[in-house]
């Protein structure tokens, strides 16, 4: 149980193009998702909490306008990034909580490595 | 601030032991995780410690101590397959994830 799946896996773009990314859980509702960028050799950096039916929260220093978030429904959120430029090629990783309880498990997708040229 | 503090990188030969530690100072706790993450893939999940002691699972063992702010991960008859970066996290008051940088671990036969 507690499967999260994430599409494309892989993306490569160029400058200027706009990348959607979709997070979804497979076998649970997800009330809340959150969506994760990491450098290489870097640590997880949370860009923001994605709540069904509600506007995203951004963590400091993530713009909102660059990176859209929609959580529509309870199984699905998307993280689109636009007019991606290069040093936005990153590691993308989201993650779901099985529950609304705020200590539940985040159980993380694959993730999407995005390469922009 | 908020902080947690894993050593950076550890190597350990198959068939051993190795703990791997990690140390906390956050606003608030209600909770830590540990997550292994293998080269180029997402973190998956290994434990939650809420309360003082150990938990077990298999191989892999977590110790928590809140009057210390300080965990272990243990993990028993290494693997190669368990070369990773094992990454701790803490929930604080808000109920935010914090995440320590990641501790590489390397296996050599």
């Amino acid at each position: 149980g507690a499967v999260v799946s994430q599409h494309p896996s892989w993306v490569i773009c160029k400058s200027g193009t706009s990348v959607k990314i979709e997070c979804r859980s497979l076998d649970f509702q997800a009330t809340t998702m959150f969506w994760y960028r990491q450098f290489p050799k870097q640590s997880l950096m949370l860009m923001a909490t994605s709540n069904e039916g509600s506007k995203a929260t951004y963590e400091q220093g993530v713009e909102k306008d660059k990176f859209l978030i929609n959580h529509a429904s309870l199984t699905l959120s998307t993280l689109t990034v636009t007019s991606a430029h290069p040093e936005d090629s990153s590691f993308y990783i989201c993650s779901a909580k099985t529950s609304g309880r705020e200590t539940d498990t985040q159980y993380f997708g694959p993730g999407t490595r995005l390469t922009v040229l | 601030g908020q902080n947690i503090d894993q050593p950076t990188e550890m190597t350990a030969t198959e068939g051993a032991i190795v703990q791997i530690n990690c140390t906390y100072q956050t606003s608030g706790f209600n909770g830590l995780f540990w997550y292994q993450q293998h080269a180029g893939e997402a973190p998956t999940f290994l434990s939650y410690n809420v309360l003082d002691g150990l938990e077990e699972k298999g191989r892999f063992s977590s110790f928590l101590s809140r009057s210390k702010g300080y965990s272990y991960l243990l993990l028993k008859e290494l693997q190669m397959k368990d070369s990773a970066s094992y990454l701790c996290a803490v929930l604080d008051s808000n109920y935010q994830l914090i995440w320590g940088a990641g501790t590489k671990l390397i296996i050599k036969p």
